[in-house]
This record gives C-alpha cells, sequence and structure tokens, in this order.
C-alpha cells in the first residue's frame, strides 16, 4: 500500500541555519510526491512537488529531489527565516488521475531569531 | 477567484446533534475532495467528487457521515448524531481531474468540536 514517513519534530532552529526534513515512502507503482506547509490558523498550502524520478521541485527557497532508489523526498532549506515556522506535511499520490494523497504526519517547524 | 472556500471556520457542537459543513471549490475544478485532520495528524482522505459523482469513500466514513455535491459545484458534508471522535479539522480540496497528480487547493478548513 501506500504510506509516508516522515520525521518527527518538533524542530527549532535560529534563523539562517540549514533546514532538511526527512521523508520516505512506500508505494505501488510511481507516485507523485509533494510538500505542503500549513501556517497557523490555514489551511495547507501546496510548496512544491515532482512527478517522477530525479525531478527536482523547488519554491520559496525550498527544494526536494525524489529519490527512487532510496524512496525519499527529503526537504531542504538553506536559510531559514522566521516566517517559515510552520508545519510542513510530505504526501504522495498514486499513479496518474489517482483520487487521494496520502500525507504523513506532519513536522513543525520553529525559527527563532 | 479566492480559492477554496470552507464554512463555517469554527463549529462547536452537542454530542448527538447534526452538523453540516459547506465546501466552494476553484469555480474550474471538477474534483472536489474531503479530508479529515486530527491534532497532530497529517490530512485523512474521507471521499472524493468528480463533478456530481461521488466516486470513492474512504473507510472512515462511517454511515453517519454523508457528503453531497447535486450540481457538480460546492458541496456538504454531513455528520450526523456527532459523537467526541469526531472532533477535528475537516478540509476540503479541488483541482482538475486532468491535473490531480500535480497537487490539489485545499481550503482553510472547518474546525468540529464536539463536547
Amino acid at each position: 500500500g501506500n504510506s509516508v514517513t516522515q520525521m518527527e519534530g518538533p524542530v527549532t532552529l535560529s534563523e539562517e541555519a540549514f533546514l532538511t526534513i526527512n521523508c520516505t515512502y512506500t508505494a505501488t507503482g510511481y507516485p507523485s510526491l509533494f510538500w505542503y506547509v500549513q501556517y497557523p490558523g490555514e489551511g495547507l498550502q501546496l510548496l512544491l512537488k515532482a512527478t517522477k524520478a530525479d525531478d527536482k521541485g523547488s519554491n520559496k527557497g525550498f527544494e526536494a529531489t525524489y529519490r527512487k532508489e532510496t524512496t525519499s523526498f527529503h526537504l531542504e532549506k538553506g536559510s531559514v527565516q522566521v516566517s517559515d515556522s510552520a508545519v510542513y506535511f510530505c504526501a504522495l499520490s498514486g499513479q496518474t488521475g489517482a483520487n487521494n494523497l496520502f500525507f504523513g504526519t506532519g513536522t513543525r517547524l520553529t525559527v527563532i531569531p | 477567484d479566492t480559492g477554496v472556500s470552507q464554512n463555517p471556520r469554527h463549529k462547536i457542537t452537542k454530542r448527538g446533534q447534526n452538523v453540516t459543513f459547506r465546501c466552494d471549490p476553484i469555480s474550474e475544478h471538477n474534483r472536489l475532495y474531503w479530508y479529515r485532520q486530527t491534532l497532530g495528524q497529517g490530512p485523512e482522505f474521507l471521499t472524493y467528487f468528480q463533478n456530481e459523482a461521488q466516486l470513492e469513500k474512504s473507510r472512515l466514513l462511517s454511515d453517519r457521515f454523508s457528503a453531497e455535491r447535486p450540481k457538480g459545484s460546492f458541496s456538504t458534508l454531513e455528520i450526523q448524531r456527532t459523537e467526541q471522535g469526531d472532533s477535528a479539522m475537516y478540509l476540503c480540496a479541488s483541482s482538475l481531474a486532468e491535473a490531480a497528480n500535480y497537487g490539489y487547493t485545499f481550503g482553510s478548513g472547518t474546525r468540529l468540536t464536539v463536547v
């Protein structure tokens, strides 16, 4: 079946520190992979995506590379800001036309000045 | 377009009461999804519609839950005889069917508290 395992939090970093949030997955076929972000009191926003192996998704300084050989999609950012404080969810969808997303449990990031 | 809109934002209800939530998707999106998110967990799929047809329901969707999308536009999710375990954030999302594999647009959710 499909599942996502995400690095447990919470994660606390100082501003300008390097961020890595680990995500590994189990899936049948060739899933698409996503990172969603949830700011306090808000819904989920799509942060970045990758639809096939070796694709790199990037947005707002965040990056993640779809690694089929290690079934991973780790989120990275070179220099975090206080405004990046949020909960980050790794997710996968099934093959083309898949009907739903499978989410990890989320990782709460707090960035302190 | 203002994105996916959900109402109400918060709902407090007594155990045993019925509640109904509404979701207005992005107007050109033909797919609409409902998810449930409990504290400290990721969202879990409940059901989805393509146009007005409900095409899939999760095992999480007990017979106390019913969802409709009567004209293929907005959708409602009703919970009958609410229980404390129903307390959660209920999220709605929408997408184009042909772009579903590229991610969804989520609303801000309806937070339900059953007391």
